[in-house]
């Protein structure tokens, strides 16, 4: 069965740093990988969508890679803010993806210190 | 301007009780879903519906049962509920099945007792 690997430590940086935060799923290169950021006591919020046939993505400060080789995807926020603070989950389809079936990573929690 | 919409955002309850969360979205969207978070923070998806059809039905106890009334709305009713069943549930919808980006209400925190 498909997997997604995300980092369950917390990630610490210093504010106007890049924080890099790392997926990596099982089994065959889905067809594209979606990154959504979660903050407490809230649902997820859709950030990025990255395909396979695309190697990098950006959005403002946001940069997304897709790695089939590695299979992996990098998430990427520069000049990072105390306000970036948030948990960030990584989801690739399931199968051929036509259903609209996610599935999650454990997330990623960020944080950012003023 | 609310997206998705979600009611009770706090249930407590007892075991062996019946309850239902109700969802709506007024994005005009296809697809609707529920996923239940649990306290390990796996977000896992249980049902989709696609213009109210049962699109996708995961490996959840049959005590959970949907119903999408019209495409705006996906209610998720669960019977005889569980100490298990304690969970936070999020209801997300999106512009139809595929690739498109899914918009998650605020969730319903299910506590059982």
């Amino acid at each position: 069965s498909q997997k997604i690997e995300q980092n369950s430590e917390a990630l610490n940086i210093q504010e106007g740093k890049t924080a890099t935060l790392t997926c990596n799923y099982t089994n065959y290169s889905p067809a594209y990988l979606q990154w959504y950021r979660q903050d407490p006591g809230r649902g997820p919020v859709f950030l990025l969508l990255i395909r396979e046939n695309e190697k990098e993505k950006r959005k403002e400060r946001l940069k997304v890679t897709f790695d089939t080789t590695l299979k992996q995807s990098l998430f990427h926020i520069t000049a990072s803010q105390p306000a970036d603070s948030a948990t960030y989950l990584c989801a690739r389809p399931d199968g051929s993806g036509n259903t609209g079936k996610l599935i999650f990573g454990q997330g990623t929690t960020l944080q950012v210190k003023p | 301007d609310t997206a998705v919409s979600q009611t009770p955002k706090y249930l407590v309850t007892q075991m062996g009780n019946d309850k239902s969360i109700k969802c709506e979205q007024n994005l005009g969207h296809d697809t609707m879903y529920w996923y239940k978070q649990d306290s390990k923070k796996f977000l896992k998806i249980m049902f989709s519906y696609n213009n109210k059809e049962l699109i996708i039905n995961e490996t959840v106890p049959n005590r959970f049962s949907p119903k999408s009334p019209d495409k705006a709305h996906l209610n998720l009713h669960i019977n005889s509920l569980e100490l298990g069943d304690s969970a936070v549930y999020f209801c997300a919808s999106s512009q139809g099945q595929g690739s498109y980006e899914q918009y998650f209400g605020p969730g319903t925190r299910l506590t059982v007792t």
